[in-house]
C-alpha cells in the first residue's frame, strides 16, 4: 500500500498561474521527497525536506511540510508550459523499513 | 541525465518467455532499486541492493528476481512473463539508503 498519498489527482492551470499540491502520509517519517515524471520517463528528485524543516525553496518551488498533520504540499510559482509533469512525494521512515515509499501521484497540465 | 543508465529501451515479447533488464548505476553509487510502473499500479518497489547485497523487498513476485553484481550493476530478471507484467520498470540508485534517488530512463516491456 502507499504510504502518501497525492491530492488533486489531477490538475489543469494556465501559465503563470501558481499550482499546489498536496501530500499526505500515514506514518511518521525522517524525510519527505518530490520527484516530477515527464510522460514515460524517468522521475526526477525536485527537493528533499527532513521532517525537522517547515519550509524548503528551490527556485520556483515551495515545499511545506506539518508533521502534527502528517501533510506536505509542494508549489510551483509561475508555471510553465515546461511544468506539465506527473508530481510524486516519497517518504522515509522507520515504519516502512528506511525504504522510500512512493504516493500515487498528481497528473499537472500547464496550458499555454 | 541522471547517470543511471537502463538497457534495453524497450523490449516486446511473448508470454511465458523470460527477460532480464539491466541496470548501471550512479558512479559512487552503492544503492540500487527497482520499480515497476503501470497505469493501474502506479510506481511500485520491487526490490532494493546496496552494495550486491539485498537490502529490501517489495511487491515483487516469486516469478521476478534480481542481483546486484561486484561491479554494483544489476539485472532484474523476469520469467513466465503474462501480460499482466507490461509495464515500465525502472531503476534508481543512491549513495546511502535512505537518500535521493536518481532514477534511470526505464524499460518499456511489452508482453504479447
Amino acid at each position: 500500500s502507499q504510504q502518501g498519498e497525492e491530492d488533486p489527482q489531477a490538475l489543469s492551470i494556465q501559465e503563470g498561474e501558481n499550482a499546489t499540491m498536496n501530500c499526505s502520509y500515514k506514518t511518521s517519517i525522517n524525510n519527505l521527497q518530490w520527484y516530477r515524471q515527464n510522460s514515460g520517463r524517468g522521475l526526477v528528485h525536485l527537493i528533499l525536506i527532513r521532517s525537522n524543516e517547515r519550509e524548503k525553496h528551490s527556485g520556483r518551488l515551495r515545499v511545506t511540510l506539518d508533521t502534527s498533520k502528517k501533510s506536505s504540499s509542494l508549489l510551483i510559482t509561475a508555471s510553465r508550459a515546461a511544468d506539465t509533469a506527473s508530481y510524486f512525494c516519497a517518504t522515509d521512515g522507520e515504519a516502512a523499513g528506511n525504504k522510500l515509499t512512493f504516493g500515487g501521484g498528481t497528473r499537472v497540465l500547464v496550458k499555454p | 541525465d541522471s547517470g543511471v543508465t537502463q538497457t534495453p529501451k524497450h523490449l516486446i515479447t511473448a508470454t511465458g518467455q523470460r527477460v532480464t533488464l539491466r541496470c548501471s548505476p550512479r558512479s559512487g553509487d552503492l544503492s540500487v532499486y527497482w520499480y515497476q510502473q503501470s497505469l493501474d499500479q502506479g510506481l511500485q518497489f520491487l526490490i532494493q541492493y546496496y552494495n550486491g547485497e539485498e537490502r529490501a523487498k517489495g511487491n515483487i513476485l516469486e516469478r521476478f528476481s534480481a542481483q546486484q553484481f561486484p561491479d554494483l550493476h544489476s539485472e532484474l530478471n523476469l520469467s513466465s512473463l503474462e501480460l499482466g507484467d507490461s509495464a515500465l520498470y525502472f531503476c534508481a540508485s543512491s549513495i546511502e539508503v535512505p537518500d535521493t534517488q536518481y532514477f534511470g530512463p526505464g524499460t518499456r516491456l511489452t508482453v504479447l
